[in-house]
């Protein structure tokens, strides 16, 4: 089966640069999504193919994917922007077929 | 709007069944690619099975044989029969719309599953 791994925790002051990894076996080559998950609610999608936002997102989201990692960038970090990221990426030749990442906690120090 | 509004969830003994519901507005589940995630207590996502608006199916291999997905086109719901529980199957449970990309744009909110005696 296919893994993608994520590092546990990111920490960051506000106003700064997050950046969380999803690594992946030749990742580049396939679509990479990730969601913001807050505390007790559902997960929200915060880029999907890459890169691209969906209508509502701020553009302090952006999203890159080459070679062996996917990167989700958070710029001018909030304290709202504290909370759970997972990448997801879905693979017709994997078992299971949806995959997600393991999980980054952020932190707004 | 589009809304998805689980419902069915809650305590089952061990080797129980439980029928998850998830009713949809705002679109058409027949013509979605619609799925069921789970998340465990503390722990991360886990994709648990999908159905095609084709009306293929496919399972996580920790599901496979004992949960079955499918849909009801006149009420717009989708469903997750759930046999042969396990405590590793206690999660919340979550409904979901999948994109054309194979993103999910839509979450339910979500039905706590327990399984214990």
């Amino acid at each position: 089966s296919y893994v993608l791994t994520q590092p546990p925790s990111v920490s960051v002051a506000p106003g700064q640069t997050a950046r969380i990894t999803c690594g992946g076996n030749n990742i580049g080559s396939k679509s990479v999504h990730w969601y913001q998950q807050k505390p007790g609610q559902a997960p929200v999608l915060v880029v999907y193919d890459d890169s691209d936002r969906p209508s509502g997102i701020p553009e302090r989201f952006s999203g890159s994917n080459s070679g062996n990692t996917a990167t989700l960038t958070i710029s001018r970090v909030e304290a709202g922007d504290e909370a759970d990221y997972y990448c997801q990426v879905w693979d017709s030749s994997s078992d299971p077929l949806y995959v997600f990442g393991t999980g980054t906690k952020v932190t707004v120090l | 709007e589009v809304q998805l509004v689980e419902s069915g969830g809650g305590l089952v003994q061990p080797g129980g069944s439980l029928r998850l519901s998830c009713a949809a507005s705002g679109f058409t589940v027949s013509s979605n690619y619609m799925s069921w995630v789970r998340q465990a207590p503390g722990k991360g996502l886990e994709w648990v099975s999908v159905i095609y608006s084709g009306g293929s199916t496919y399972y996580a291999d920790s599901v496979k044989g004992r949960f079955t997905i499918s849909r009801d086109n006149s009420k717009n719901t989708l469903y997750l029969q759930m046999n042969s529980l396990r405590a590793e199957d206690t999660a919340v449970y979550y409904c979901a719309r999948i994109t054309g990309e194979q993103s999910i744009d839509y979450w339910g909110q979500g039905t706590l599953v327990t399984v214990s005696s």
